[in-house]
């Protein structure tokens, strides 16, 4: 199986300020059609998870622009330009390429300071 | 509007059974892959299985191989997970989600094992 990874697991951030996740694959997450089947989620407190970005990189309808997924291989990352005060919650990177199973990082808890 | 709603949770022995179900509305059910992922209280998210379209492929994660079973019915635009020889460990909030690299997700239904 493949093993998702994240830092950090805490990310406590400034109102305006930027702030970014690493997600980490214990393989590549390249598909043999060439893509990369990995999305970043947030759940926020109380709630389901909703899916920010998929395949790397593709914000999902309705996703503010300033989260931006980046990567390759097995090395990805979410950033956030100018955190604002609902994108408190838990984020969780997810790779799709190589399943069963499908697996999910443990998570990052982004809080505000 | 696309929507999952669960339903089916509740409080069950170890070793107990229970059905959830997942109605499905505003998207066309039949054509799309659906998965179940659970979280643990407290917990991170746990893919459990997936079904393809028409029912004739089904995958799970290795702990629940064997005892839960993932069906749909297309006619009635509903998934199911069939869950036998329920453990603690199980105890779960369970979302029904379209496999469509899971991007939409239901409210979830809770699922406690406990004696």
């Amino acid at each position: 199986d493949v093993v998702m990874t994240q830092s950090p697991l805490s990310l406590p951030v400034t109102l305006g300020q930027p702030a970014s996740i690493s997600c980490r694959s214990s393989q590549s997450l390249v598909y043999s059609n060439g893509n990369t089947y990995l999305n970043w989620f947030l759940q926020r407190p109380g709630q389901s998870p909703r899916r920010l970005i998929y395949e790397v990189s593709k914000r999902d309808s309705g996703v503010p622009d300033r989260f931006s997924g980046s990567g390759s291989g097995t090395d990805f990352t979410l950033k956030i330009s100018r955190v604002e005060a609902e994108d408190v919650g838990v984020y969780y990177c997810m790779q799709a390429t190589h399943w069963p199973p499908w697996t999910f990082g443990p998570g990052t808890k982004v809080e505000i300071k | 509007e696309v929507q999952l709603v669960e339903s089916g949770g509740g409080l069950v022995q170890p070793g107990g059974s229970l059905r959830l179900s997942c109605a499905a509305s505003g998207f066309t059910f039949s054509v799309y892959w659906m998965s179940w992922v659970r979280q643990a209280p407290g917990k991170g998210l746990e893919w459990v299985a997936n079904i393809k379209q028409d029912g004739s492929e089904k995958y799970y994660v290795d702990s629940v191989k064997g005892r839960f079973t993932i069906s749909r019915d297309n006619a009635k635009n509903s998934l199911y997970l069939q869950m036998n020889s329920l453990r603690a460990e199980d105890t779960a909030v369970y979302y029904c989600a379209i496999a469509r690299g899971l991007d939409v997700w239901g409210q979830g239904t809770t699922v406690t094992v406990s004696s």
